[in-house]
């Protein structure tokens, strides 16, 4: 059975600098991965996808990640962190064929300091 | 544009009541899901259905039933509330295999 693992509970970074929230995925075959945001109170809305091909793929809201096979890792990044990113990040993960049926991780909650 | 939409936002239960939380969708999607948010736990899958007619299974299963009322709802029943049951639960909707899901707001459930 497939797994993921975000290693970073929380993390706090300052209005402007960079980000990076790691991911890490098992599963024997090329997954399909996602991430996806939590603000307060609401459902989770996507980020971002990687089905196949280009490693590097762009999400909406600035943010990227990159597929590395080798590392079995997803991370997700922004160049510049503004104050409304903060939130909680899910990586996710299905299986090749299907997405339907998602493993998700325990989450990022990311704190953005002014 | 509703997208997936879930009643009620929230409730309170009394252990061992009955309550079916609801979900709709507009999209046209042909799977829907539903997962529990236990705090630093994730989302857990406890029932989906690939399409119209199907239900199965998911990781966290038990204590629960679901229905596939026709391709537009998927309702979720707790048949006796246990605390444990206590949770955030979220409907999900997805076209095809290979798309991504839209989550709804959740439901927030207390079972005292």
């Amino acid at each position: 059975a497939q797994s993921v693992t975000q290693p970073d509970i929380h993390i706090t970074v300052s209005e402007g600098a960079s980000l990076e929230l790691r991911c890490n995925y098992s599963y024997g075959a090329t997954p399909y991965l996602f991430w996806y945001v939590q603000s307060p109170g609401q459902g989770l809305q996507l980020l971002l996808k990687y089905f196949s091909g280009d490693t590097l793929v762009q999400g909406i809201k600035g943010f990227e990640a990159e597929f590395k096979r080798s590392q079995s890792s997803f991370n997700l990044r922004k160049p510049s962190v503004h104050w409304s990113d903060a939130a909680e990040y899910f990586c996710a993960v299905g299986l090749t064929g299907t997405a339907s049926k998602l493993t998700f991780g325990t989450g990022t909650r990311l704190q953005v300091t002014l | 544009n509703a997208g997936v939409t879930q009643t009620p936002k929230f409730q309170v239960l009394k252990t061992g009541q009955s309550m079916t939380l609801q979900c709709a969708q507009d999209m046209n999607h042909n799977s829907m899901y539903w997962y529990r948010q236990d705090p630093g736990m994730g989302l857990r899958l406890i029932y989906y259905s690939a399409s119209e007619g199907t239900t199965d299974k998911g990781e966290v299963p038990n204590g629960y039933n679901v229905s596939r009322l026709n391709k537009r709802e998927f309702s979720l029943r707790l048949e006796s509330a246990a605390p444990s049951q206590t949770s955030v639960y979220f409907c999900a909707s997805s076209g095809y295999s290979n798309q991504p899901q839209h989550f709804g707001d959740g439901t927030r459930l207390s079972i005292l």
